[in-house]
């Protein structure tokens, strides 16, 4: 079964330091890996994904992801916060199977990332 | 860029009746949705996948008669709760695939959500 564990339940930085969300997955096989951010009274933003090829993927609003296979971690980074960097995150591994099962999300639990000033 | 409205945003309803919510892709057609139910300060956990002219494919655990899902169109699935009882307050979101159709490697789009409330 796929599955993602995000092990921190809140992540806080101080505006302008470097931040990391962690993520561990558990796939069979190559595994699909996403990053979503949500935002109060909105719905998720898609933020960057790994499918294949080079590790280091980089996404929207500065945000970067390193696929680690032999550490089953996919952890989102950014090298400088901003305050408006605080959101709720969500870590995602997709169903790569067929039929009905093709296509679907799981989802981490979520980290909260709150970044002061 | 590819939208998806959920209708309502809010609702408020007395245990037993039942609520339905409305899931459409405004500038492109889906013939995969997805709904989601989130819990407080939890994940969000996938209750089913909605097929447009078939029956949805439900997640272990989620009572196919307690939620019933309907894809009539391209634009269209709706998630309805029936007998609504306290336990079911959640927030309820859906998405789709940015493409349309479900793939492994494909980005979904999501809807704002829509808060159920149970008296």
């Amino acid at each position: 079964a796929q599955s993602v564990a995000q092990p921190e339940d809140q992540v806080n930085v101080a505006e302008g330091n470097p931040l990391t969300v962690k993520c561990t997955y558990s796939v069979s096989g190559n595994p699909y890996l996403f990053w979503y951010v949500q935002y109060p009274n909105r719905g998720l933003q898609f933020l960057l994904k790994y499918i294949t090829g080079d590790n280091l993927v980089k996404g929207s609003y500065g945000f970067e992801a390193e696929f680690n296979k032999s550490q089953t971690s996919f952890h989102l980074k950014k090298p400088s916060a901003l305050v408006s960097d605080s959101a709720l995150y969500f870590c995602a591994v997709s169903d790569r199977g067929r039929g009905s099962t093709l296509g679907r999300l799981y989802f981490g639990r979520g980290t909260q990332l709150t970044v002061w000033p | 860029g590819a939208v998806v409205s959920q209708h309502p945003s809010w609702v408020i309803c007395k245990s037993g009746t039942s609520v339905k919510i409305e899931c459409r892709s405004l500038d492109f057609q889906a013939t995969t949705m997805f709904w989601y139910r989130q819990f407080p300060k939890q994940s969000l956990m996938l209750m089913a996948t909605s097929n447009e002219g078939s029956k949805a494919t439900y997640e272990q655990g989620v009572e196919k008669d307690k939620f019933l899902i309907n894809h009539a169109s391209l634009t269209l699935s709706t998630l309805t709760v029936t007998s609504a009882h306290p336990e079911d307050s959640s927030f309820y979101i859906c998405s789709a695939p940015l493409t349309g159709a479900a793939s492994g490697a494909n980005v979904l789009t999501f809807g704002a959500g829509s808060r159920l409330t149970v008296l």
